[in-house]
């Protein structure tokens, strides 16, 4: 498998211009996680899922955040309007139902926003 | 609310020797698990462990295991015979309660392995 596969891996836009991250989860996955990383703040889920119906958004900072999974197979996050401070480090992460298994994670994206 | 605590912001350890990174963590659950992650320079995260809090056993994989005190409330992460390799930040991380998988890391542990 090509694990979690996530695009872009950098972006930098504008302040106030849209941005999408997209993730592919690994494949019979049920679960999607959205991370956020930053020196301040370290690692923060902002979102996760659950057979693609999202379970708890309350990580998602502000109304500017949203993201969706419309299949099994893709989900994406949005940043409308994006702003300086949303700058970080964007993870998305799948893994198995609910047991001991790990979270697999993608090679992240770097976002920054000038 | 449960809470990871990583209390050692930066390491070293002498190449070849064994390290201890510290990890506590604050539940009222009986059910949960715990987990260790690499990140290296590059940027993944990288599963290292998992410990079940109904394991009697410390887990290990490889040179990493676990000590795990439950009574504590304590899951060290043990590296024994360092490698260059293991310079990275690790992050121990816990499984909420909720049973979906979510997982609540800590802030982080800075290891560097001089030669």
């Amino acid at each position: 498998d090509a694990g979690v596969i996530q695009s872009p891996r950098h972006e930098v836009t504008e302040m106030g211009q849209e941005v999408t991250l997209r993730c592919k989860p690994i494949s019979g996955h049920d679960y999607l996680f959205w991370y956020r990383q930053t020196m301040m703040r370290g690692l923060e889920l902002l979102i996760y899922f659950n057979n693609n119906v999202p379970i708890d958004d309350s990580g998602m900072p502000e109304d500017r955040f949203s993201a969706k999974m419309p299949n099994a197979s893709f989900s994406t996050l949005k940043i409308q309007p994006s702003e300086p401070r949303d700058s970080a480090v964007y993870f998305c992460a799948s893994s198995l139902a609910a047991g001991g298994l790990e979270a697999f994670f993608g090679q992240g994206t770097r976002l920054t926003v000038v | 609310a449960q809470k990871i605590t990583q209390t050692q912001p930066g390491m070293f350890v002498q190449e070849k020797e064994a390290v201890t990174l510290d990890c506590t963590y604050d539940t009222s659950d009986q059910s949960y698990g715990l987990f260790w992650y690499k990140q290296p320079s590059s940027g993944e995260m990288i599963f290292l462990i998992y410990q079940g809090s109904y394991d009697e056993q410390n887990a290990t994989e490889g040179r990493y295991s676990l000590n795990f005190q439950k009574a504590r409330k304590s899951a060290n992460l043990v590296i024994s015979a360092s490698q260059l390799g293991d310079s990275a930040m690790y992050f121990c991380a816990m499984r909420d309660s909720g049973g979906y998988n979510k997982l609540i890391f800590g802030a982080g542990t800075r290891l560097a392995v001089h030669p």
